[in-house]
């Protein structure tokens, strides 16, 4: 039971470049999240999906698109990287009681 | 939108009791109150959660104050893996969104 698997772990880009950041539950969860935490900062809601199909923007969404068209699998792109998206992406994954479940992060660094 | 306070940091002696404070003045009648850590380099963790009566855990205790609009995590013995980040979190069950927002949360070291 591996509960959230995010990748790639670690990723250096160049200013304007496209990746896609994949999270994958296997706890049949209804809710996954995508957070990014900044050195010494909390972590920030990027978008969350409430079921497969499903998405909608959270507390910083600005250059970023998701996508949930498997309900175990939340992908987190961006079109053009830029140097202010350097971060540790955290994906997370909810039942809707209980906790959250944490994926280990993925390190992104645009040059 | 996090819509909780803590201190920025606090210290401990290994093997003391540690009482993490949190407030929450604005928080509704519906809000769980949840609490997550973060050790060095790892995603958050799941600590404890309740919603008016203190809980206990394997990890740790809640209490609740009677009016809900502080909270307290405290760990019985407090060892160095406990150094960490610790985010308390309102989770409102009304919200089908089920939104969780983490703010800056309170930074620990624990001394040998």
């Amino acid at each position: 039971n591996a509960g959230v698997t995010q990748t790639p772990k670690f990723r250096v880009l160049k200013t304007g470049q496209s990746m896609t950041l994949l999270c994958a539950q296997d706890m049949n969860h209804e809710y996954m999240y995508w957070y990014r935490q900044d050195p010494g900062m909390g972590l920030r809601l990027i978008h969350y999906s409430v079921g497969e199909g499903t998405t909608a923007k959270g507390e910083v969404p600005d250059g970023y698109n998701v996508s949930r068209l498997k309900k175990q699998n939340f992908l987190l792109g961006l079109e053009s990287a830029a140097p202010s998206q350097t971060s540790v992406y955290f994906c997370a994954s909810f039942l809707g009681a209980g906790e959250l479940f944490f994926g280990e992060g993925s390190r992104l660094t645009v040059l | 939108d996090a819509k909780t306070t803590q201190p920025n940091s606090m210290e401990s002696n290994e093997e003391e009791p540690v009482h993490l404070p949190c407030n929450h003045s604005t928080i509704s009648g519906t809000d769980y109150i949840h609490w997550y850590r973060q050790l060095p380099s790892q995603g958050p963790e799941y600590v404890i959660h309740g919603l008016t009566s203190n809980v206990n855990n394997r990890m740790a205790s809640l209490a609740i104050a009677e009016d809900r609009k502080s909270s307290t995590l405290i760990l019985h013995r407090a060892t160095l893996r406990d150094a960490a980040v610790y985010y308390c979190i309102l989770r409102d069950p009304r919200d089908n969104f089920n939104k969780f927002y983490f703010g800056s949360g309170t930074k620990l070291n624990v001394k040998p």
